[in-house]
């Protein structure tokens, strides 16, 4: 069965700042593989997915993504960070997208 | 406006009485989905279901039911809470594919619910 792991809990980062979000994943074949951001008080959002193709992908809000098949992992990077990108990131991986597979989150804080 | 609408967004009950959380989305999706958001476990998902009267178990069914009869509502039904479904709970919606054809899951803005 797929499962995500995201090893970092919480991440404080400062405004400007570069930043990478980590998120593992075991899964027996090619995954589909998603980051989604949860703003205080609101549902999730996706940023970006990655079904095939070119493993960096960009997604919105000036997040990219790279699959990396022999580490098993799809990291979120963003160059610098804004103050509103404080929120809570989520990872997910499927096989499809109708059976995704959460990981437990990464609540990101942002210093002035 | 695109949207998934839960109701009610707040709502503490006591340990037995039947509640339902409903769920409507106004973007004639098939698929539709229920999550719950625990501090440290992430979203696991309840129940889904993939068009009209066509639903299924997620990872974590008991103690919820669901029904599917109309397009646009998935109501989340609660027979007899208990305090274990203290929880935030999150209505999904995407256009049903597969494979290449993915559509984008929208969110809800959640519901949480308290059992006393």
């Amino acid at each position: 069965a797929q499962s995500v792991t995201q090893p970092d809990i919480h991440i404080t980062v400062s405004e400007g700042a570069s930043l990478e979000l980590r998120c593992n994943y075991s899964y027996g074949a090619t995954p589909y593989l998603f980051w989604y951001v949860q703003s205080p008080g609101q549902g999730l959002q996706l940023l970006l997915k990655y079904f095939s193709g070119d493993t960096l992908v960009q997604g919105i809000k000036g997040f990219e993504a790279e699959f990396k098949r022999s580490q098993s992992s799809f990291n979120l990077r963003k160059p610098s960070v804004h103050w509103s990108d404080a929120a809570e990131y989520f990872c997910a991986v499927g096989p499809n997208n109708n059976d995704m597979r959460f990981g437990a989150g990464t609540r990101l804080t942002v210093k002035p | 406006e695109a949207q998934v609408t839960q109701n009610p967004r707040y709502l503490i009950t006591v340990t037995g009485k039947k509640l339902t959380v409903t769920c409507s989305q106004n973007m004639n999706h098939e698929y539709m989905s229920w999550y719950r958001q625990d501090p440290g476990l992430g979203l696991r998902q309840i129940y889904y279901s993939m068009n009209v009267e066509v639903t299924d178990k997620g990872d974590v069914p008991e103690g919820y039911k669901v029904s599917r009869k109309e397009k646009r509502n998935f109501p989340l039904i609660l027979e007899s809470p208990s305090p274990n479904q203290t929880s935030l709970y999150f209505c999904a919606s995407k256009r049903r594919g597969g494979g290449s054809n993915t559509g984008e899951l929208f969110f809800g803005e959640g519901s949480r619910l308290t059992v006393l």
